[in-house]
């Protein structure tokens, strides 16, 4: 298994709260990624690096930010939680090679009441 | 936005019958990548093709992209309840090591 932490795994918040999620990578993995499931809709991509400090916006970025000040640390900030952001939310990590292989995280289930 | 359709959507089956499951697109990709996840957990890798109809086996899954590399399905032959999951097709168009995901495709496997 790769190695990739989510924390927290499990959080419940109320509307307008900020929250951050924290995703941790033993891999040393160059590109890493946040991504959001929900019902009807797959993985959805929220926002990706490819390199310390270097960020860039996916498909449903809106209200979300990130940022990466070490190769092994990617967070995800809601900054002021909606209900539409209730969801699961898979951090990804990938060298860019090898077939382009994404491993992914076990998940951090975020509930915005 | 590329968008990745794959049908069907729900699939129940009993054991030892085989399925397909198809995911489709108007777009190309460079590689076309299926995962499986069971529930909390993240998707798992199966497969990655790469060439316009190439076919890969895996055990009892087979996997084939389309000559065009728009389209890809995925064969189960004798399905297993361990066969049962969530599948998800993703392509890579090279940008940026970006895959955009398929809405996935819920099998359920019983005795």
């Amino acid at each position: 298994d790769a190695g990739i932490t989510q924390s927290p795994r499990h959080k419940v918040t109320e509307t307008g709260t900020p929250v951050t999620l924290r995703c941790h990578q033993t891999e040393n993995h160059r590109y890493m990624y946040w991504y959001r499931q929900d019902p009807g809709h797959g993985l959805r991509l929220i926002h990706y690096s490819y390199g310390v400090k270097d960020t860039d916006k996916g498909e449903v970025s809106d209200g979300y930010s990130v940022s990466r000040s070490k190769t092994e640390d990617f967070l995800l900030t809601l900054e002021s939680a909606t209900s539409s952001q209730t969801s699961v939310y898979f951090c990804a990590i990938s060298d860019g090679r090898s077939g382009n292989t994404i491993y992914f995280g076990e998940g951090s289930w975020l509930t915005v009441v | 936005t590329q968008l990745l359709e794959q049908s069907p959507q729900f699939l129940s089956i009993q054991e030892g019958e085989n399925l397909t499951v198809y995911c489709n697109s108007s777009s190309v990709f460079s590689s076309l990548q299926w995962y499986r996840q069971e529930p909390g957990e993240g998707p798992v890798l199966l497969v990655t093709v790469v060439t316009g109809g190439e076919v890969k086996k895996l055990k009892r899954l087979t996997f084939q992209f389309g000559d065009a590399r728009k389209d890809s399905s995925l064969h189960i032959t004798a399905a297993q309840p361990g066969d049962t999951g969530l599948y998800l097709c993703a392509g890579h168009t090279g940008t940026a090591s970006k895959l955009t995901f398929g809405t996935g495709t819920r099998l359920q496997v019983t005795l």
